[in-house]
């Protein structure tokens, strides 16, 4: 039962371009998503969250939009750099009434290459 | 970079054999979690803690036993290594406040011949 799923496994994108990776969820009690990135050899790195009463948050490079009815959510990266190639991992989290204890449920994940 | 350290970050050992990986923070953050992480199933979890001696299971932890006698080490033992342990494993922490990002350690690379 993959409660967050990332459908393509790989995305491949010229430098300079928009890099748009997407998950999709089927846990309608996930009410927090993140992103990381992460490099071989490397634990993941936190890249940007979205709490569910928001449809949108930004950071530099870096906007995950959510969509809640379709259980939805994406990450974009505009302009695209080589130095963002890496896999991508979404996760959510699900507050619970705080018995969760900050559990999070990850996709597979997908694997970006941005060309120069 | 929030202070992580796991050990050992390689291991290679033989089926039926004890395992120990040790992560240590120094953040004095209140949550721990133990994944490990797989070709096709992004990370999972295996067991996290809440709180010194506050341990419990996560999505796949059979085969696997925790102990956090400390806040700041959370230990991951195999009590009788097999393949399918072959994996590489991570550990994360968090303040425990809701909605609170985990940060994640290096990474162990563990080989189970």
């Amino acid at each position: 039962d993959q409660q967050v799923k990332q459908n393509s496994p790989s995305l491949s994108v010229q430098e300079g371009r928009i890099s748009i990776l997407n998950c999709d969820y089927t846990n309608s009690m996930f009410d927090y998503f993140l992103w990381y990135k992460k490099y071989p050899a490397e634990g993941p790195t936190f890249l940007i969250s979205i709490s569910s009463i928001k449809d949108k948050n930004e950071d530099g490079r870096f906007t995950v939009f959510l969509n809640k009815s379709a259980k939805h959510l994406s990450l974009h990266i505009v302009p695209s750099q080589p130095g963002d190639s890496a896999v991508y991992f979404c996760a959510a989290s699900a507050y619970a009434g705080g018995t969760s204890y900050g559990k999070l449920t990850f996709g597979q994940g997908t694997i970006l290459t941005v060309h120069p | 970079d929030a202070g992580i350290t796991q050990s050992p970050r390689h291991k290679v050992t033989e089926t039926g054999t004890p395992v120990t990986l040790r992560c240590h923070q120094t953040e004095n953050h209140r949550y721990m979690y133990w994944y490990r992480q797989d070709p096709g199933h992004g990370l999972r979890l295996i067991h996290y803690s809440y709180g010194v001696k506050d341990t419990d299971k996560g999505e796949v932890s059979d085969g696997y036993s925790v102990s956090r006698s400390k806040t700041e080490d959370f230990l991951l033992t195999l009590e009788s290594a097999t393949s399918s342990q072959t994996s590489v494993y991570f550990c994360a922490i968090s303040p425990g406040l809701l909605q609170e990002t985990q940060y994640f350690g290096p990474g162990t690379r563990l080989l189970v011949l």
